[in-house]
């Protein structure tokens, strides 16, 4: 077990629609990070946040957004849906603090599948 | 051209061969290597870690880096079938909390039979 905890597990929806994804990181840590993984794209980086920042931009769509509230849980929300936007959406926590001692590593959550129809 | 490819196999070995996983990339910038292992409906989790160039060994586990060449390997020593998953690369040119923003290769599929 991880320690991050993401919710729901699995979503089936449908296109046009609007869905939100939570996560709570590792006790502690300060950064969480969202990840979409699908079959012909591979793990690709979407968003992170810092201590309720945005730090830093990946291949986010617009209609996709995302918070990292003061409790440091953070929400992924996904808007006007479409099947291609079908993946695993992983959030992922990173350890204690911001230096150069971070080593890097990711703790990833079990994911959340979503199934757009 | 993606930033970090991967043969995504997939790769079926006997149980104590030695596994030979590779990566390639082109972004000149990257200084953190790692090596995530994913078990199936299940989130990756990190497995070696690597800064800039060089070779580290955990366990049955090597993982070597070579910059120049911009080629990284991990090899598992006496696999096991608790060793079949997909593995993937890892590689980040960031500093502090931006380490976290990683540029993954698609995975190689790894079964171990017994």
């Amino acid at each position: 077990d991880s320690g991050v905890t993401q919710t729901p597990k699995h979503l089936i929806t449908a296109t046009g629609q609007r869905v939100t994804l939570r996560c709570s990181p590792r006790s502690g840590d300060l950064s969480v990070y969202w990840y979409q993984q699908s079959l012909d794209q591979g793990l690709q980086f979407l968003i992170q946040y810092y201590n309720g920042e945005e730090r830093a931009k990946g291949n986010i769509l617009e209609r996709f957004s995302a918070q990292q509230f003061p409790d440091l849980h953070s929400e992924l929300n996904l808007s006007s849906l479409e099947l291609g936007d079908s993946a695993l959406y992983f959030c992922a926590s990173s350890a204690r603090g911001d230096s150069l001692a971070n080593t890097g590593e990711l703790f990833f959550g079990e994911g959340s599948r979503l199934t757009v129809l | 051209q993606k930033e970090v490819e991967q043969d995504p196999g997939p790769l079926s070995v006997p149980e104590g061969a030695i596994v030979s996983l590779n990566c390639t990339y082109s972004n000149s910038a990257f200084q953190y290597f790692m090596w995530y292992r994913q078990y199936s409906r299940k989130g990756p989790e990190l497995l070696m870690y690597t800064y800039s160039s060089g070779n580290k060994e955990d366990g049955r586990f090597t993982a070597q880096v070579d910059k120049s060449s911009k080629y990284i390997s991990l090899f598992i020593r006496d696999s096991q079938p608790s060793d079949s998953a997909t593995y993937l690369c890892a590689m980040s040119a960031g500093r502090g909390s931006t380490l976290g923003r990683l540029y993954f290769g698609r995975g190689t599929q790894l079964t171990v039979w017994p």
